[in-house]
């Protein structure tokens, strides 16, 4: 069955960067696209960004664009996401989600990691 | 594209009838899913396309809608069903979630 089991979450200061990776099992993970959304503690959810299965087509939100890079490795069927110039905002549990290629919606998700920002 | 839900929520006995208004501040056409998430869980996905319900999901729960206006009927409320609900727009990208409907006893 598809499994997606996220890591590196964890207490950055402001200003600082974290990578997220995402191990993935139970399809053919090149044939997906993959996503990564986030929810602030007691808030909604936010769809942060988003990689086709060749990693052709990126997307962001406009709140990480510049800041966040999303990418992929086929070989080692894994996820990332490159987060740079944090913010305290940012704190969050980020998913890592499978896309229902072709139409977007988060048919399977990780456990989620919890990113916290603050000095 | 905002998405917006009513109510932010509402509380209910097992049995009961539920439903649940989202609204696309602009044509979405059937691209909604429905999501349930429950506290310390990662959101589970229900219903896609306005109307299809996702495999292994009870037949109580029921999508409907299209263009800007849509609703997630629970029709028979089980105890395992208390929970958080989002709508999400998959029209076009950012992929919007409204802000969510709790279902509480």
């Amino acid at each position: 069955q598809v499994h997606l089991m996220e890591s590196g979450g964890g207490l950055v200061k402001p200003g600082g960067s974290l990578r997220l990776s995402c191990a993935a099992s139970g399809f053919t993970f090149s044939d997906y696209y993959m996503a990564w959304i986030r929810q602030a503690p007691g808030k909604g959810l936010e769809w942060v960004s988003y990689i086709s299965g060749t990693s052709s087509y990126i997307n962001y939100a406009d709140s990480v664009r510049g800041r966040f890079t999303i990418s992929r490795d086929n070989a080692k069927n894994s996820l990332y996401l490159q987060m740079d110039s944090l913010r305290t905002e940012d704190t969050a549990v980020y998913y890592c989600v499978r896309d229902s290629t072709p139409t977007a919606y988060a048919d399977h998700w990780g456990q989620g990691t919890l990113v916290t920002v603050s000095s | 594209i905002q998405m917006t839900q009513s109510p932010s929520s509402v509380s209910a006995s097992v049995g009961d009838r539920v439903t649940i208004t989202c609204r696309a501040s602009q044509v979405i056409s059937i691209w909604l899913a429905w999501y349930q998430q429950k506290p310390g869980k990662a959101p589970k996905l229900l219903v896609s396309a306005a109307s299809t319900l996702q495999s292994g999901v009870p037949s109580r729960f029921s999508g409907s809608g299209s263009g800007t206006d849509f609703t997630l009927t629970i029709s028979g409320l089980q105890p395992e069903d208390f929970a958080t609900y989002y709508c999400q727009q998959a029209n076009s990208f950012p992929f919007t979630f409204g802000p969510g409907t709790k279902v509480d006893l």
